[in-house]
């Protein structure tokens, strides 16, 4: 059974620029969240995805921006990179039943971006 | 808004001793659920143990077990019977039983397994 999974694992990036995280969800889940996790730190919801919409968004701003496919798979988008952009990107996968989301969330490994 | 806090940054254990890690947290919301990750070195982050908010009787996963004070909004973690390969950063979350489920994270204890 195929876990959740992320690519690139390592990324660098200068400021200005822009990059585009991936995320596959663990068999049979649908919906994927996005956590950003700076270093000696939680990590940080950044918004979900389910039925190809986002669903809630934590507080972050509007260049951060995703997508989900038909086949549950996300991007993550982050715009005009700052320095602060630096951290692990973590994704996580579940699955909803009707409205009632399930109550356990797997993690991918993470993409480590580093913006200079 | 909801907050998770844990109050220990470092912890450390002998091999084969039982450790407990903290967490309290904020909500005014009555049925949650709460999780104890594990984030090794390698970074994956793993869960570790889950409780629902409405069940009384704490979670037990083998060598892990939680004591859960729903008045006191605390969820320590203890680990009995400690090995070398608990060693890692530990987090708390909270999560909310409503249908987009945004979990909130604790900033993470960091064990280290003496031997």
């Amino acid at each position: 059974d195929a876990g959740v999974t992320q690519s690139p694992t390592h990324l660098i990036k200068t400021r200005g620029q822009q990059v585009t995280l991936r995320c596959s969800p663990k068999s049979g889940h649908d919906t994927v969240s996005w956590y950003q996790q700076a270093l000696g730190q939680g990590p940080q919801f950044i918004f979900q995805y389910y039925e190809e919409e986002e669903r809630q968004r934590g507080n972050f701003p509007d260049r951060f921006s995703g997508h989900q496919f038909p086949n549950y798979s996300s991007e993550l988008n982050v715009n005009a990179l700052l320095l602060g952009d630096s951290a692990l990107y973590l994704c996580a996968s579940s699955w909803t039943s009707g409205n009632l989301l399930t109550d356990t969330q797997y993690f991918g490994p993470g993409t480590r971006l580093t913006v200079l | 808004a909801q907050t998770v806090t844990q109050s220990q940054p470092e912890m450390s254990v002998q091999e084969a001793e039982t450790v407990t890690l903290s967490c309290t947290y904020d909500t005014s919301e009555s049925d949650y659920y709460l999780f104890w990750y594990k984030q090794p070195p390698s970074r994956q982050m793993i869960l570790v143990i889950r409780q629902e908010a409405y069940k009384q009787q704490n979670a037990t996963e083998n060598r892990f077990s939680v004591n859960f004070q729903k008045a006191a909004k605390s969820f320590s973690l203890k680990i009995s019977d400690s090995q070398l390969g608990d060693a890692a950063m530990y987090f708390c979350a909270y999560r909310p039983r409503d249908n987009a489920g945004k979990s909130t994270f604790g900033d993470g204890t960091t064990l280290t397994v003496k031997p």
